[in-house]
């Protein structure tokens, strides 16, 4: 199946920084990915559809100037959380969308980042 | 907007016990797909169903898509402690068919 990695799997950080996130497809191109965002026992949040080569698609009331994303070539993607805050501490989770051939596309998902802001 | 309903929330079976999952839909869904999150983990593809009335098993695991495909069910026979986690069901966004639409998920405890 597709892989996908997602570095760092877990950051630690002061409030006021920023916090870069990648998601990589190692296996396969990925003209699509998604960001995802997951607060203890609830279910995936979408943040924003990354498009390679365009402008990210944010969902609402989802900051698009604090959660920055890039999608610079076929196989990365990265977000930014910029200025972080306790509040912005959660599970961030990538996917990359692959075409099963049948119009239908399933999602492969990277390992997450924990990211705890103090 | 589209949305997808998952109930129950949780559940605790002892093991050996079966367990159901079930997912509804007030529209007519394209397809279905179950995931599967281990705790602390990341959700994993499990299958996919498009067929009105389509039934897929993996093993202990029977997969069932509604024949309006407004509803799906996962069941496991036997559970074992391997099984836990928490289970989502998702459909493709009908305006928008890379995104999914995710139910809130049924999180599964065995009890050895």
């Amino acid at each position: 199946g597709a892989v996908v990695s997602q570095h760092p799997s877990r950051v630690i950080c002061k409030s006021g920084t920023s916090v870069k996130i990648e998601c990589r497809s190692l296996d396969f191109q990925a003209t699509t990915m998604f960001w995802y965002r997951q607060f203890p026992k609830q279910s995936l949040m979408l943040m924003a559809t990354s498009n390679e080569g365009s402008k990210a698609t944010y969902e609402q009331g989802v900051e698009k100037d604090k959660f920055l994303i890039n999608h610079a070539s076929l196989t990365l993607s990265t977000l930014t959380v910029t200025s972080a805050h306790p509040e912005d501490s959660s599970f961030y989770i990538c996917s990359a969308s692959v075409g099963t051939g049948t119009g239908i596309e399933t999602q492969y998902f990277g390992p997450g980042t924990r990211l705890l802001v103090l | 907007g589209q949305q997808v309903m998952q109930i129950p929330q949780y559940q605790h079976v002892q093991e050996g016990e079966d367990f159901t999952t079930y997912c509804n839909s007030s529209t007519t869904l394209s397809n279905i797909q179950w995931y599967k999150q281990r705790p602390g983990g990341h959700p994993v593809f499990l299958i996919q169903l498009v067929k009105s009335g389509e039934v897929k098993k993996q093993k202990r695991l029977t997969f069932q898509f509604g024949e309006a495909k407004k509803n799906s069910s996962l069941h496991i026979t036997a559970t074992q402690t391997t099984d836990v986690g928490t289970y989502f069901c998702a459909a493709n966004n009908a305006g928008n068919n890379r995104k999914l639409i995710w139910g809130l998920g049924t999180s599964l405890a065995v009890n050895p």
